[in-house]
Order: structure tokens, then C-alpha cells, then sequence
């Protein structure tokens, strides 16, 4: 079975701060992405950054990084220099070869970023 | 810029009539999804479509059909609406590849009366 879980509901940071945010997931799967989405207020869901199983080096897009622990199955998303902006609802999300290319995602992490 | 894009973004419906979600993709992706999303949960799959009249039950397909004639243009089809499809829905695309990055369209706030 796969699974996806966030165990933090809610988080919250400072203006300028790192934020980290928790991910852990099961799969028996070899080849797999872990991806990381934001939900606006609106409702958006937007793409941030996505870790292939298979690359040891830890992927890093602007100022979204990731701390990918395989052995461990678990996956932090980074969010360097926080800002307002970034407050959402942040989700994890498991992909493989396996389950017709549907994303299995955790609960969310609702964020805010006080200034 | 890639965009997915949902038609209407809000629609009351009561329970017993049709509704008709439109989705649709300027990426020329061939595999699009419909997703329900619902207060406290993740997203859950509801059809896949991986290209023209190619479409594949999801995780909660019970209520829904879909139907996609052309290639930038996924509908949804909920044929006599329950209250419990009250939900927000998400269309997604993606190139034809398992794993690929999924784009989400704005998606339909939907309540059945």
C-alpha cells in the first residue's frame, strides 16, 4: 500500500526564517517522486519542487529546498528566508510507475508566516 | 506560460440534477485527471484520462463519468448530483509519462443542494 503523511496540521514562522515542513511516506515501489505543492487561499495548487527516488543529491529550486532521508522514507521540504507570501496549506505527494501516475497525497500543512 | 484552466469556478446545484465541470490545457498534455479535494484530506483521484477516449477509473470513480474528445479538453459529468459530491474539484495535466509533474487548474467549488 501507499501512503502519504504529514503529522504537522498547522506551522508557523517568522518573516525571514527557515521553515521546514515534514513529509513521510510508504511505497514498495523502487522508482518513485516525492512532489511538494502550495495551496493558495484561493484554492490554487501550485508546483514547487519534486525529488526523484533514484538521485541521492537533494533537489533545490530558488529558495525551496529539500532534505530527502530514503532510507528512512521520509522527505522535509526548506523553505529559506520566509516571507508572508509563502503562508498556504503545503502538500506532500507520492508518485510511482505503479498506480496509473496518480499522485497519493498527505493531509497538508496549513503555514503561516507572521511579518 | 503552461496553464490549465476550469470552467465555472463556482456552481450550486440541487441534488438530482446534472452538472458538467469543463477542463482544460494549452500544454498539449496527454494525460489529464479529475480530483476532489475535501475539508481536512489530501486530494483524491477520481478518473484518468491518457489521451482522447482513453480513460481510466480512479481511486472514487462512483457517480462520475468522464468524456475527453479532444486532446486539450477533459470534461467531468456528475448525472444526478448527490449532496455528498459537495467538494472542490481539480483538474490536472501532465506529459504522457508516469511521474510526471502535474499542473492543476484553478478548480470549481462545487456545492449540491
Amino acid at each position: 500500500a501507499q501512503r502519504v503523511t504529514q503529522v504537522q496540521p498547522t506551522g508557523s514562522s517568522q518573516w525571514g526564517e527557515e521553515v521546514t515542513l515534514d513529509c513521510s511516506y510508504e511505497t514498495s515501489e523502487y522508482f518513485y517522486r516525492i512532489f511538494w505543492y502550495r495551496q493558495l487561499f484561493s484554492g490554487e495548487m501550485v508546483f514547487l519542487i519534486y525529488q526523484p527516488s533514484f538521485d541521492t543529491q537533494n533537489q533545490r529550486s530558488g529558495r525551496y529546498s529539500v532534505v530527502f532521508q530514503k532510507s528512512f522514507k521520509s522527505i522535509s521540504l526548506v523553505i529559506s528566508a520566509s516571507q508572508p507570501e509563502d503562508s498556504g496549506t503545503y502538500f506532500c505527494a507520492l508518485s510511482g510507475n505503479y498506480n496509473q501516475g496518480k499522485l497519493i497525497f498527505g493531509q497538508g500543512t496549513k503555514l503561516s508566516i507572521k511579518p | 506560460d503552461m496553464k490549465v484552466t476550469q470552467m465555472p469556478r463556482y456552481l450550486i446545484k440541487r441534488m438530482g440534477e446534472n452538472v458538467l465541470l469543463e477542463c482544460g490545457q494549452d500544454m498539449s498534455h496527454e494525460t489529464m485527471y479529475w480530483y476532489r479535494q475535501d475539508p481536512g484530506l489530501g486530494l483524491q483521484l477520481i478518473y484518468i484520462s491518457y489521451d482522447v477516449d482513453s480513460n481510466s477509473e480512479g481511486d472514487i470513480p462512483k457517480g462520475y463519468r468522464v468524456s475527453r474528445k479532444k486532446r486539450e479538453h477533459f470534461s467531468l459529468i456528475l448525472d444526478s448530483a448527490k449532496t455528498n459530491q459537495t467538494s472542490v474539484y481539480f483538474c490536472a495535466s501532465s506529459t504522457g509519462t508516469y511521474q510526471d509533474t502535474q499542473y492543476f487548474g484553478p478548480g470549481t467549488r462545487l456545492l449540491v443542494l
